[in-house]
């Protein structure tokens, strides 16, 4: 089997200031690596995924980055949003569409 | 375009009962997948479908069938309902050409009473 693990399950941060979401994964085998948001009352939405290949991808105001060595995947998001408050999830893609959810990591965005 | 529908959007059954979760994307994805979300837990993989006619077991699939006819529609039925089954659940699709991204329904709140 597989787990997928999340270092924080809430994460508290001002608006205005950077955040980072860890999770820790067991499937070494994953081709891809994804970010899904889930704001509350909505199905979870692509963040977006890195390559097992590959250890850093940007995106708008989204870092992901990516630790083969220790297993370990991290989100980023920029000048965090009061918008961008969610559950976090992440997980790995092992080559195909059977993506494994950890529980998630929720974000708040003090005003 | 519409995207991932699920109907119904909330649904209370009694134990026993049976009922079928529809859901039907409009974008030709191939990929199809049915999870459960409880809470303080993680998306769960109920069922997935990886084209028409072609389905297989996720993690959590006791309790539920599927059948895949066509590329737009993938029901999942509760054959008889318990109460171990009330959580929300989500349906999704994608493409195998990017199949990174996946997209998915608003979700179906289901009780089992």
């Amino acid at each position: 089997g597989e787990s997928v693990g999340l270092h924080l399950p809430t994460l508290s941060v001002q608006e205005g200031d950077n955040s980072i979401i860890n999770c820790a994964y067991s499937n070494s085998a994953s081709d891809y690596f994804i970010w899904y948001k889930q704001e509350s009352g909505k199905g979870p939405q692509f963040i977006i995924d890195i390559r097992s290949n590959m250890d850093k991808r940007q995106g708008q105001r989204v870092t992901v980055l990516l630790n083969k060595t220790v297993k370990h995947l991290s989100l980023q998001i920029a000048a965090t949003q009061p918008g961008d408050s969610a559950v976090y999830f992440c997980g790995p893609l092992p080559g195909g569409f059977k993506t494994i959810f950890g529980a998630g990591t929720r974000l708040f965005v003090k005003a | 375009n519409a995207g991932v529908t699920q109907t119904p959007k909330f649904q209370v059954l009694k134990t026993g009962q049976s009922m079928t979760l529809q859901c039907a994307q409009d974008m030709n994805h191939e990929y199809m997948s049915w999870y459960r979300q409880d809470p303080g837990m993680g998306l769960r993989l109920i069922h997935y479908s990886v084209g028409a006619g072609i389905t297989d077991q996720g993690e959590v699939p006791n309790g539920y069938n599927v059948s895949r006819s066509t590329t737009e529609d993938f029901p999942l039925r509760l054959l008889s309902a318990a109460p171990s089954q009330t959580s929300v659940y989500f349906c999704a699709s994608s493409s195998p050409t990017m199949n990174t991204e996946a997209f998915f329904g608003q979700g179906t709140r289901l009780t089992v009473v």
